[in-house]
């Protein structure tokens, strides 16, 4: 079975600087695909970028982008200028890509608060 | 537009209540799920529906009631819950499509109280 592991529970940064959330992942297979959900107290959860194992290049949306190691397993979201708006938990989570498997698999989270 | 909508928003219900929870899309999508969070957890897979299908049954206690009339709505239909059931219920659906990265997006929640 696929584990995610998100080893800070909480982290900080200032307005305006930049920040490195962990994600490692374990599993056996080839293809899957990796998600970055940020959920603000609000509570929705929204989707803020995802990437593709078979694809080398790292995704990127606006600020946020990730370093993704398929060899080692690893899928760090990097979340550059940091708003105030950014404060939020963070879930990284994996998803199979052979048909038919829709679960995700959500690490436990990183609670980021951002300091003005 | 990647708006799933949930109503209601909160709800406290009694240990021998009826009650549902009820989730929409109009994106077109074909699958939609149910997720449970508890306070400071990530979201538990509850069910999966895949074309109107329930196609995931991840072990739910049968108080628990999905259902699934057409592809825009999905509907949780509760009946003598426990306290710990209290949580908050997230909605959640796809596209589906076959060599699509079948992003799954998110509802805003219903906050259930069982008292």
């Amino acid at each position: 079975a696929q584990t995610v592991t998100q080893s800070q529970p909480e982290m900080s940064v200032q307005e305006a600087e930049t920040v490195t959330l962990s994600c490692t992942y374990d599993t056996s297979e080839s293809d899957y695909y990796l998600f970055w959900y940020k959920q603000p107290p609000s509570r929705q959860m929204i989707l803020v970028i995802r990437q593709e194992a078979y694809k080398q290049q790292n995704a990127t949306e606006n600020r946020f982008s990730v370093n993704f190691q398929k060899a080692a397993k690893s899928f760090s979201l990097k979340i550059s200028d940091s708003q105030l708006g950014d404060a939020a938990m963070y879930f990284c989570a994996y998803r199979s890509a052979q048909g038919g498997s829709e679960k995700l698999v959500f690490g436990k989270g990183t609670k980021l608060t951002v300091n003005p | 537009d990647t708006e799933v909508t949930q109503t209601p928003k909160h709800l406290v219900m009694g240990m021998t209540n009826k009650k549902s929870l009820k989730c929409e899309q109009h994106m077109g999508h074909r699958a939609m799920y149910w997720y449970k969070q508890k306070a400071k957890k990530p979201p538990e897979l509850m069910f999966v529906y895949s074309y109107e299908k329930l196609s995931i049954n991840e072990s739910v206690p049968s108080r628990f009631s999905p259902e699934c009339p057409n592809s825009s709505l999905l509907n949780l239909h509760l009946h003598a819950l426990q306290p710990e059931d209290s949580a908050l219920y997230l909605c959640a659906s796809s596209q589906r499509k076959v060599l699509f990265t079948d992003t799954q997006y998110f509802g805003p929640g219903t906050r259930l109280t069982v008292l």
